[in-house]
C-alpha cells in the first residue's frame, strides 16, 4: 500500500499568492482530514471529509482557505491569496471509519513557506 | 471544550533508564491514540487504546488506558536513542481526533 499521498512536499511561495496543495488518501478509505502544524499551535484539524462531503470545517482560520474533495481519491487544500502567518507544514490523513472512531494514517506532509 | 494534555512536554533522558509519559482527557473516551513524530517527519500510529484497562505493548513501549481516571500513559522501558521523538496521544471523539501538545523526548546515550 503506498499510504496517504501528497504533493508538493516543499512549496515556497511569496505573500498573495495562490497555493494549491494535493492529497490522495489510502485506497477504501472513507474519511479524509487536513490538518496544520505549527511550533505555536501545535496540530490542528482545518477540515474533514466523509464519503467526499465536509462535515466539519470549523477550523478552516478564514475565508482564504479553502477545501474540496472531488472524488474518493483526490483532495485539494487552496490558499488565496497566501500570507507569511500561513507558513506551517500541512498534513493530509485518511482513515476508514469517520471522525475518530478508526485510526488515521497521516501524509508525508506539505511544508509551505509564504515569504 | 475537548482537552487532551500531556505531561511532560519535554523529557530528556539517558540510555537505560525507565520513564511515562501521562495523557490527561477532559471526557469520557473508549478510544485513546498514540502516535510518533521523528523530526521533520509525518506522524506514525503507535497505538490504539479501545476500552478501559486495555495494554498494549511493543518493543520497550507500553501503552494502558484508564477510562475512569481519563488518563493513559505510554510507559518507556530501557530507553535506546532510536526511541527518540515526539510522541503525541490523541482522544477519538465522534467527529475527530483531539491531539495533545506532544512530548518530546530526547534519549542520551
Amino acid at each position: 500500500d503506498a499510504g496517504v499521498i501528497q504533493s508538493p512536499r516543499h512549496e515556497v511561495t511569496e505573500m498573495g499568492q495562490e497555493v494549491t496543495l494535493r492529497c490522495k488518501p489510502i485506497s477504501g478509505h472513507n474519511s479524509l482530514f487536513w490538518y496544520r502544524q505549527t511550533m505555536m499551535r501545535g496540530l490542528e484539524l482545518l477540515i474533514y471529509f466523509n464519503n467526499n462531503v465536509p462535515i466539519d470545517d470549523s477550523g478552516m482560520p478564514e475565508d482564504r482557505f479553502s477545501a474540496k474533495m472531488p472524488n474518493a481519491s483526490f483532495s485539494t487544500l487552496k490558499i488565496q491569496p497566501s500570507e507569511p502567518r500561513d507558513s506551517a507544514v500541512y498534513f493530509c490523513a485518511s482513515s476508514f471509519g469517520g471522525g475518530g472512531r478508526d485510526t488515521q494514517y497521516f501524509g508525508p506532509g506539505t511544508r509551505l513557506t509564504v515569504l | 471544550e475537548l482537552k487532551v494534555e500531556q505531561n511532560p512536554l519535554f523529557l530528556s533522558m539517558q540510555e537505560g533508564k525507565n520513564y511515562t509519559i501521562y495523557c490527561n482527557y477532559s471526557t469520557t473516551s473508549d478510544r485513546l491514540y498514540w502516535y510518533r513524530q521523528d523530526p521533520g517527519k509525518s506522524l506514525e500510529s503507535l497505538f490504539v487504546l479501545l476500552s478501559n484497562g486495555a495494554v498494549k505493548q511493543e518493543g520497550r513501549l507500553m501503552a494502558s488506558l484508564d477510562t475512569k481516571a481519563r488518563l493513559s500513559t505510554l510507559h518507556i522501558t530501557a530507553a535506546v536513542h532510536d526511541l527518540s521523538a515526539t510522541y503525541f496521544c490523541a482522544y477519538g471523539g465522534a467527529q475527530k481526533l483531539v491531539f495533545g501538545q506532544g512530548t518530546r523526548l530526547t534519549i542520551n546515550p
